[in-house]
């Protein structure tokens, strides 16, 4: 058990639909960071915050949303769902700032759209 | 920012024989280099990790080298057996602002031969 928890595990949706994905760090991490890995693929950068502000951004797209809350957790926001969208998305924390960048991952939400 | 390459993308090799996989990196600032174990559907599992400021890492059967000036790293398995067959993902980050987030390889699926 790496100590970030994601909920939920699975999640099947209709296209066109909205959903929210939830990450628990661990106790002690500010930094919170979201990869996106579709089929047989590699791990996709999303977004990261750190103490609850925005700190880097990769691919996202704009359909995709996320924020860090005053208690650490995070939620990613996914609308207007496509087909394409179908993958695990995981959660990953970290102490972040200059301590080190030391990530352990959630047990990611598999999404499916249908 | 940070690109990093990773080959093989897949490696198979006897039980007990060795295992090799390399990355370069593209960005001088990077400073922390972790491998990532992946068995299916599962979370990326951290299994061993280098900074900048040293050359070569050993955990029992796995060790990691760094080469700074030629943006290059390996993981270096020993000794393999089965439980070692899995996707191996290296990964470069940095520790400035903006910087801490992994940027991940595209994989390498290791499979052992009994």
């Amino acid at each position: 058990d790496s100590g970030v928890t994601q909920t939920p595990k699975h999640l099947i949706t209709a296209t066109g639909q909205r959903v929210t994905l939830r990450c628990s760090p661990r106790s002690g991490d500010l930094s919170v960071y979201w990869y996106q890995q579709s089929l047989d693929q590699g791990l996709q950068f999303l977004i990261q915050y750190y103490n609850g502000e925005e700190r880097a951004k990769g691919n996202i797209l704009e359909r995709f949303s996320a924020q860090q809350f005053p208690d650490l957790h995070s939620e990613l926001n996914l609308s207007s769902l496509e087909l394409g969208d179908s993958a695990l998305y995981f959660c990953a924390s970290s102490v972040g700032g200059t301590y080190g960048t030391e990530a352990f991952f959630g047990q990611g939400t598999r999404l499916t759209v249908v | 920012g940070e690109n990093v390459e990773q080959h093989p993308s897949t490696l198979s090799v006897q039980e007990g024989d060795s295992a090799v996989i390399k990355c370069t990196y593209s960005d001088s600032a990077s400073n922390y280099f972790p491998w990532y174990k992946q068995e299916l559907g599962k979370r990326p599992q951290l299994i061993i990790d280098i900074r900048s400021n040293v050359g070569e890492k050993k955990d029992q059967r796995i060790a990691v080298t760094l080469n700074k000036t030629a943006k290059h790293f390996s993981l270096h398995i020993t000794e393999t057996q089965p439980e070692d067959s899995a996707v191996y993902f290296c990964a470069a980050s940095g520790s400035d602002f903006g910087n801490e987030k992994l940027t991940f390889g595209t994989g390498t699926r290791l499979t052992i031969i009994p």
